[in-house]
């Protein structure tokens, strides 16, 4: 079956630009999650969802970045003004929502540069 | 909070040679411990798990580690590399076992690199 899909695979904004980063989780997983990767460094959590609910958030770096994942599946991680700091790959992930929890599937990653 | 250490940046095998990635976490409970692969251009990859039960676990591409609690670590073993082996390696744990918060907390990777 189809993996953990996210789009685009590329981003360039320019400072001050509004962006949308999509994914598509597994199909029937509840449990989704955002993590924010920079060069040379492991991810980073950001947040996660569990159907639509966003259970923590707490990893968001500012209240420039919103996630949303409005009908338990497609999840939207919106970045407003963005800024220099913001360049870095963006990881999806999800999985079941089982527990004991159980693996984690990542996309490909949406890389984000911002001049 | 919990954390995950990994004390080498970079590691240089020989192909053929074994291989033993290290990582140390800090955790108060019974930690959840993975160890993920990245290959350039890649997703993160689960190359095995620890939940529970015994501590060596067996992961697929041959590699294994095994759960130390009295030295909180999770090292990463693989006893003859191969040179499609190179790649960035991240030990991470699960940031509550207990109902709580979810998602992982990475180390920093280690980067292997193969020398034929």
């Amino acid at each position: 079956g189809a993996g953990v899909s996210q789009s685009p695979r590329y981003k360039v904004a320019k400072r001050g630009q509004d962006v949308a980063l999509r994914c598509d989780p597994i199909s029937g997983h509840v449990s989704l999650f955002w993590y924010q990767q920079a060069l040379g460094q492991g991810p980073e959590f950001l947040t996660y969802f569990q159907n639509e609910a966003q259970l923590d958030k707490s990893g968001l770096p500012s209240d420039r970045f919103f996630a949303e994942r409005p009908e338990g599946s497609v999840s939207t991680l919106k970045i407003q003004r963005t800024q220099q700091e913001d360049s870095a790959v963006y990881l999806c992930a999800s999985r079941t929502g089982l527990s004991p929890p159980d693996t984690q599937y990542f996309g490909p990653g949406t890389r984000l540069t911002v001049l | 909070a919990q954390s995950v250490t990994q004390p080498d940046i970079h590691i240089t095998v020989s192909e053929g040679a074994s291989l033993e990635l290290r990582c140390n976490y800090s955790y108060g409970a019974t930690p959840y411990l993975f160890w993920y692969v990245q290959s350039p251009g890649q997703g993160l990859q689960l190359l095995l798990k620890y939940f529970s039960g015994d501590t060596l676990v067996q992961g697929i591409k041959g590699f294994e580690a095994e759960f130390k609690r009295s030295q909180s670590s999770f090292n990463l073993r693989k006893p003859s590399v191969h040179w499609s082996d190179a790649a960035e390696y991240f030990c991470a744990v699960l940031r509550s076992s207990g109902g709580g918060a979810d998602g992982l907390t990475f180390g920093k990777g280690t980067h292997l690199i193969i020398q034929p």
